[in-house]
This record gives structure tokens, sequence and C-alpha cells, in this order.
């Protein structure tokens, strides 16, 4: 299969941690990547390979990964932090590109 | 720093072509190592990627829209261009440009342009 699957929505309580989803064949081969998306911008990229930020990103962003699934986990959420949040990969091939359908993050 | 600018018209009649291009400055199309993707948002919904581009001219699409695109490179611009033909009203989207590299052992999406929406539309 070339599709990542996510959950499409989920919830965390202020200053607690959160864990979000994907899953798919293509991840046996490759990271997650994962994407953080406020309405009205472009994503960011806030984690890449087995848990790697990019200079910028708040080290509360961590992922890890097993088997067919890739996590993105938020210790201790804030407020910002509510987003769409997106996973992608390339497929199992390697030519080509897919994208998880996102979870919406809200911060209660 | 590398960035990347959409341009091209906000508003595509049905059945004509989609035409963007994007821009890059803070870095070289022909440096390597890169692949240049075309990615888009329908309204309120998830990314779809489009297709890419190797600054070499070679291309993969996305299945789905693999008969209406075409990208292409132009190295001395520093550009690569989308063209989508016969649109609908469901290519509605906001475009994005994007820049693909391989980084341990994942293929992370680390610049992005601003996106653009094209609205198809009589």
């Amino acid at each position: 299969s070339s599709e990542l699957t996510q959950d499409p929505a989920v919830s965390v309580a202020l200053g607690q941690t959160v864990r979000i989803t994907c899953q798919g064949d293509s991840l046996r081969s490759y990271y997650a990547s994962w994407y953080q998306q406020k309405p009205g911008q472009a994503p960011v990229l806030v984690i890449y390979g087995k848990n790697n930020r990019p200079s910028g990103i708040p080290d509360r962003f961590s992922g890890s990964s097993s088997g067919n699934t890739a996590s993105l986990t938020i210790t201790g959420a804030q407020a910002e932090d509510e987003a769409d949040y997106y996973c992608n990969s390339r497929d199992s091939s390697g030519n080509t590109v897919v994208f998880g359908g996102g979870t919406k993050l809200t911060v209660l | 720093q590398v960035q990347l600018q959409e341009s091209g018209p906000g508003l595509v009649k049905p059945s004509q072509t989609l035409s963007l291009t994007c821009t890059v400055s803070g870095g070289s199309i022909s440096s390597g190592g890169y692949y240049w993707s075309w990615i888009r948002q329908h309204p309120g919904k998830g990314l779809e990627w489009i297709g890419y581009i190797y600054y070499s001219g070679s291309t993969y699409y996305n299945p789905s829209l693999k008969s209406r695109v075409t990208i292409s490179v132009d190295t001395s611009k520093n550009q690569f261009s989308l063209k989508l033909s016969s649109v609908t009203a469901a290519d509605t989207a906001v475009y994005y440009c994007a820049r693909e590299v391989r980084r341990s052992s994942s293929w992370p999406f680390d610049y992005w342009g601003q996106g653009t929406l094209v609205t198809v539309s009589s």
C-alpha cells in the first residue's frame, strides 16, 4: 500500500503529553517526516528521520517509529501547538511521495 | 536561507491549463541532491502530492494526476513549473512548491513556498 493513515483528530490538555500516529507499509522502508500546519500557513517540518528536529523546533517535539507505525510526541503541549499535523514519506518503491490525511490537534 | 515563491494566475477557466512557476532563491536547483515538488491542498482538506522534478529533468507524478500533469525545470532561471491540463472545479486548491531531500533515511520537505490559491471557475 502507498497510503499513510492518521487519526483525524486528537485532543490534549494544556501541558500534557500527546502522541499522534501514522501507519503505512512504506514506514517499514523509510522514517516518516512530520509537519505542523496552522490555518492560512504553509506546512512546517518539525521532525524527520529517526528523531531529528530542524533548527528552531522546540525539543518538546519528538519522533519514534516501530514497524509500520510512526509517532509524533509532544511533551508538555502548549496552546501554540494547536494545528494540523501531517506525516509523509516516499512509498515503498522510493519513487513517489505519500502524505497522511492529517491530524487536527486541539489543546484544551 | 532557501526561499521558494509560487507565481501564476489565481483564476483559471474550466477545461484550460493551470500554469504555475516556483522561483527558488538562496540555493541552486542545479546543485543536485534535492527533489522539487508541487503539492496541493483542497480547501479544508489534506496535502496531496502532485509530482517532483530533479534538476536533471527526471520526473515522477502522482498516478492519479499523471495524465494531466507536466513539471519542467529551467535551471538558468532557477525555476521549476507546473502545468495541469483540462482543469475542473475539483482542481481548485492552494498549490505549494517545496524542496525535498533525502536525509537520515527519510524524505522531508524542508522548504516550502507560501502557497498560492488557484480557483477554477468560469
